[in-house]
This record gives structure tokens, sequence and C-alpha cells, in this order.
């Protein structure tokens, strides 16, 4: 099956702070999304972005899909941007998302 | 905005009890899903269910496990006979269809066998 996996795994910075969180995956994927989960365990949509780019806000996503990996960018951290960030693609028959370990940030005021 | 709705948000139950989940999917969605997440660890897949039938499900989901729309709003989740190891979050979601659709999930169900 396909295998996602991200880095860094685990990321501190101070807010105001810029970062890049990764995702590679091991196949071709017509579906890959980004989610954050936040402190209270919920997991909020950020991109449906199998290709191209993408922004909204200080968010904003790349998904190169030749060479399999897609890369979203938080601008201007702020402390209500902690929590994990998780890659999703979907598999081949689209019935899925099979999911990455996820980046846990942590952004201190 | 439109919403997946979980109930309960905690549930306790004892080891070998039955437990069922329950969603509401977003309305106009045809595509409906359940997902865990063991504390600490990824989201994984469990199954899909379109058209009121089963369209995937992992190695997970085995015969302890089964899924329903008994009408045409709600979408549940059975475990028949909970084992320890089933204690996590329960993510229910929705899309419109399967490819094309970012996932909408809803809030989770922490279930605790003990």
């Amino acid at each position: 099956g396909i295998q996602v996996e991200q880095s860094p795994p685990d990321l501190i910075l101070q807010e105001g702070a810029n970062s890049t969180l990764r995702c590679n995956f091991s196949d071709s994927v017509n579906n890959l999304q980004w989610f954050h989960q936040n402190p209270w365990g919920q997991l909020i949509n950020l991109f449906y972005i199998p290709s191209g780019t993408k922004q909204n806000g200080r968010l904003s996503a790349t998904t190169v899909a030749t060479e399999r990996y897609s890369l979203l960018y938080i601008s201007s951290s702020q402390t209500t941007d902690s929590g994990v960030y998780f890659c999703a693609v979907g598999n081949q028959a689209g019935t899925a998302l099979i999911f990455g370990k996820g980046t846990t940030l942590s952004v201190s005021s | 905005e439109p919403e997946v709705t979980q109930t309960p948000s905690h549930q306790v139950t004892q080891m070998g009890q039955e437990v069922i989940l329950r969603c509401v999917p977003i309305s106009n969605h045809l595509y409906f899903y359940w997902y865990r997440q063991i504390l600490g660890q990824k989201v994984e897949f469990l199954v899909s269910f379109y058209n009121n039938e089963i369209s995937e499900k992992s190695e997970i989901f085995d015969d302890q496990f089964s899924v329903e729309r008994p009408d045409g709003s709600n979408f549940t989740l059975k475990i028949r006979s909970t084992k320890l190891e089933d204690s996590a979050m329960y993510f229910c979601a929705s899309t419109p269809e399967g490819v094309g659709y970012g996932y909408t999930f809803g809030s989770g169900t922490r279930l605790t066998v003990v």
C-alpha cells in the first residue's frame, strides 16, 4: 500500500516564526489533504491539494505530484497553530485516506 | 458551515460489552467513513460506506465491527464485544464524492474500554 512519511516529527517555534512541513508519499495519488488536529482532538481540513498550490491566510500548501511530495507552509505562527499536522493521501480506489504519523507543532509566545 | 455530528463525545464501557457510536453526516454527502486514532498515534482507516453498503474496509475492521445507516441521517459503528485495545478516538467523516473533495470529520467519540 501507499506509504506516507512526514517530517519533521516535532517542531518548536516562537510566535511569529515561519515553518515548512513536508509530506512524502510512495506512489502517485489523486487525493492529498492536510489536516490540523487541535489540542482538543478535532481534525480540521486545511487543504485538499492533489497538485498545485493553494493559500488560505497564513497557510499555504504545494504538492508536486510528479515528485511525490507536498509542503505545508505556516507563516507568522501563532500559539493557536499548535497541534498535530497530518498529511493524508487517497488509496488507489479512492475509498480511503492513508494518514502519515503527523508533525507535532508547538508555538510559544 | 455544515458539520458532521458525533455522539456521544465520551463513552466508557466494560470489556465484552457492545457499543454503538453514532454519527450524523452532512446531509447532501454520499460517502461515509469511520477512522480511529489510538492515543498518540496516527489516524487509521476502518471502513467506507456508499450506497448502503461497505465499499472498503481495513484489516482492523474485523467481525467485531459493523456499520449501518438505519435511516436517512444516521450512520453508526457497532463494536460487538469490546476489548481493551479498542480504546481510541473514533472519527466519522463524510464527503460528497469519494475523490475530489476534502473530508469533513466529526469531533470524535473517545471510547475507553475498562
